[in-house]
């Protein structure tokens, strides 16, 4: 089992819509959550990080953080084409180090 | 602020060949970090450095060195490229009280 788990995606969602990524981690003393966008030829972007169960809400983003069933998610309202990108889901573990999943394609149709 | 700045972007190496990737953060972070990212693999930790004069091994060490020159800059170095190293090599930091990391721009690597 990987530590980081995402659906490699492409996720395809119309533009307007809400586009929702998930991930799961294995670590349960797992105490920090990230998500990083990285368009195609670029680096990793933070766009949220989460650290305490519940929602977080922050512009037209949203994280959601279960520790308890260990998953953890980003809804995007008012999907952009400008939105297309993969998404890395990052946990930050016992030993303090990020362990990243391998990311989620999203596809915004116009 | 320029953040963190990596060069070179792009590189050619035959096997056998070495090379250091340079980085530098003008965040006054304390720790910094080499990771790959190579299709289907994710971000896999190289080295990192929690802080200036300490350096300790990721997931993924073998066939690097890496040097903490200062507090701004942390280098990575390819002794004896391989095939197998063909990547793309980014550069993080953070402070170390905040966990949340911040990415240059990438190197791309090719070894033939």
């Amino acid at each position: 089992q990987k530590e980081v788990e995402q659906n490699s995606g492409p996720l395809s969602v119309p533009e307007g819509a809400i586009a929702s990524l998930n991930c799961t981690y294995s670590d349960r003393v797992s105490q920090s959550f990230f998500w990083y966008r990285q368009y195609s030829g670029k680096s990793p972007e933070l766009i949220m990080s989460i650290y305490s169960n519940g929602d977080k809400e922050d512009g037209r983003f949203t994280a959601q953080l279960n520790k308890a069933s260990q998953y953890v998610s980003l809804l995007i309202r008012d999907s952009q084409p400008s939105d297309s990108a993969t998404y890395l889901c990052a946990v930050r573990g016992a030993t303090n180090k990020l362990i990243f999943g391998t990311g989620t394609l999203l596809a915004v149709q116009p | 602020n320029a953040g963190v700045t990596q060069t070179p972007k792009f590189q050619v190496l035959k096997t056998g060949q070495s090379m250091t990737l340079q980085c530098a953060q003008d965040m006054n972070h304390n720790s910094m970090y080499w990771y790959r990212q190579d299709p289907g693999m994710g971000l896999r930790l190289i080295y990192y450095s929690a802080s200036e004069g300490t350096t300790d091994k990721g997931e993924v060490p073998n066939g690097y060195n890496v040097s903490r020159l200062n507090k701004r800059e942390f280098s990575l170095r390819l002794e004896s490229a391989a095939p197998s190293q063909t990547s793309v090599y980014f550069c993080a930091s953070n402070s170390g009280q905040e966990y949340e990391q911040y990415f240059g721009p990438g190197t791309r690597l090719t070894v033939t």
